[in-house]
This record gives structure tokens, sequence and C-alpha cells, in this order.
């Protein structure tokens, strides 16, 4: 398996240009999950969708974002309009959920993430 | 308030000494404490996972261990590698709810040859 791919895995955008990350999990994983990480404030969690549903979005800064998951094989963040606070790195993960093990059900496989800088 | 507070946040050793990374939480309820490593530029990758019935989990020279009463941990590394240089980030599963991860700010760790 290729494990959690993201795309792109850079971007620099000015301020006020709509930014689309994109994220396959790993196949036959129920939960999908997008974090952010910043030297200031770790690892964030935006928003968790459990079979493409989300269940937790208290964690998206505001309204410029929004998370999408039209398919168990594909989601979507994006940032509109973007601004140079939003820079970081963006990381999607997913999980096995009820499709896994109960020990392993909750592990979390991190994609390689998406450094967005805004200028 | 959940919280994860690791120390210390960063570290250096020499190649092949031993060091000892510690963690303490405020989660509760309390489900799992996993502990995970993340490269530079990579995304983090799990080394062990503990549930509050486990107070010592090993995988290779990495070994972590759990105490639920004290709500501590501490992961050791023993004769430490050049490719152990790393961010190594605590993360208590909180499950009030979905098992939310609850992550620590992290250690960074620097081994010189």
């Amino acid at each position: 398996d290729a494990g959690v791919i993201q795309s792109p895995r850079h971007e620099v955008t000015e301020m006020g240009q709509e930014v689309t990350l994109r994220c396959k999990p790993i196949s036959g994983h129920n939960s999908l999950f997008w974090y952010r990480q910043t030297m200031m404030r770790g690892l964030e969690l935006l928003i968790y969708f459990n079979n493409n549903v989300p269940i937790d979005d208290s964690g998206m800064p505001e309204d410029r974002f929004s998370a999408k998951m039209p398919n168990a094989s594909f989601s979507t963040l994006k940032i509109q309009p973007s601004e140079p606070r939003d820079s970081a790195v963006y990381f999607c993960a997913s999980s096995p959920g009820t499709s896994g093990r109960a020990r392993e059900a909750d592990t979390q496989y991190f994609g390689p993430g998406t450094r967005l800088t805004v200028l | 308030k959940n919280q994860v507070e690791q120390s210390p946040q960063s570290l250096i050793i020499l190649e092949g000494k031993n060091c000892t990374l510690q963690c303490n939480y405020t989660v509760s309820p309390f489900s799992n404490l996993r502990w995970y490593k993340q490269d530079t530029g990579r995304g983090p990758v799990s080394l062990t996972i503990m549930t509050f019935s486990e107070n010592t989990k090993s995988n290779g020279r990495y070994t972590a261990t759990l105490d639920a009463d004290t709500k501590q941990s501490s992961l050791h590394i023993t004769a430490s590698q050049l490719s152990d240089s790393a961010s190594y980030i605590c993360v208590v599963s909180f499950s009030g709810g979905y098992n939310k991860l609850i992550f620590g700010a992290g250690t960074r760790l620097a081994v010189h040859p």
C-alpha cells in the first residue's frame, strides 16, 4: 500500500488566493483527519471524517477553511481567501476505524504533508 | 483541560548514548497513549501504543513506559543512532467521544556523531 497520499507537497501562493489541498487515504480506512502543524502550536486537528461524514470540525479556524470528502478515497481542504498566518504544514491522516482490529482502530497513519507558504 | 506536556523541549546526545524523554498528561477519560516519531519533512509515524493496563512496551531500541496512576509516560532510546534524530511526540487518546488524539508539542532529539 502506498500509504496516505497528499498533493501538492509544496504550495506557495499570494495572500487572497484560493488554495486546495488534496488527500487520498489508505484504502479500506474509515476515518480521515486533517491537521495543521506549526512551530508555535504543534499539531492541531482541523477536521475529522468518519465514513465520509464530518464528525468534528471544531478545529477549523474560520469560514475561510472548508473540507470535503466526496467519497472514501478522496478529500480536499480548501482555504479561500488565504492569509500569511495560514502558512504551515498540513497533514492528512487516516485510520482503520471500525474496519480494523480494536487495538489498532484509532492508529492514525499520516501522509507526507503539504507545506503551504502564503506570501 | 485535556493536555499533554513533554520534556525536554529539545535534546542533544552523542551517538551510542541512551536517553529518556518524558510525557505528562491530564487527559480524561483516557483510552491509550502512543509515541510517534516525526522525521524532518515527514509525517509522524507510530512507534508504540499502550493502554491503561500496560506499563511497558518495546519496539526495537525504543521502550515506552506508562504509569496511569501518575499520568506519566517515558520513551527510552537505547544505543542511539544518527537516524534517531527526529521529533518524538507523545499522543494520548481521549475516549470521551471518538478517541480524539491529544498531541504533545514534541521533543526534538539530535544525535551527533
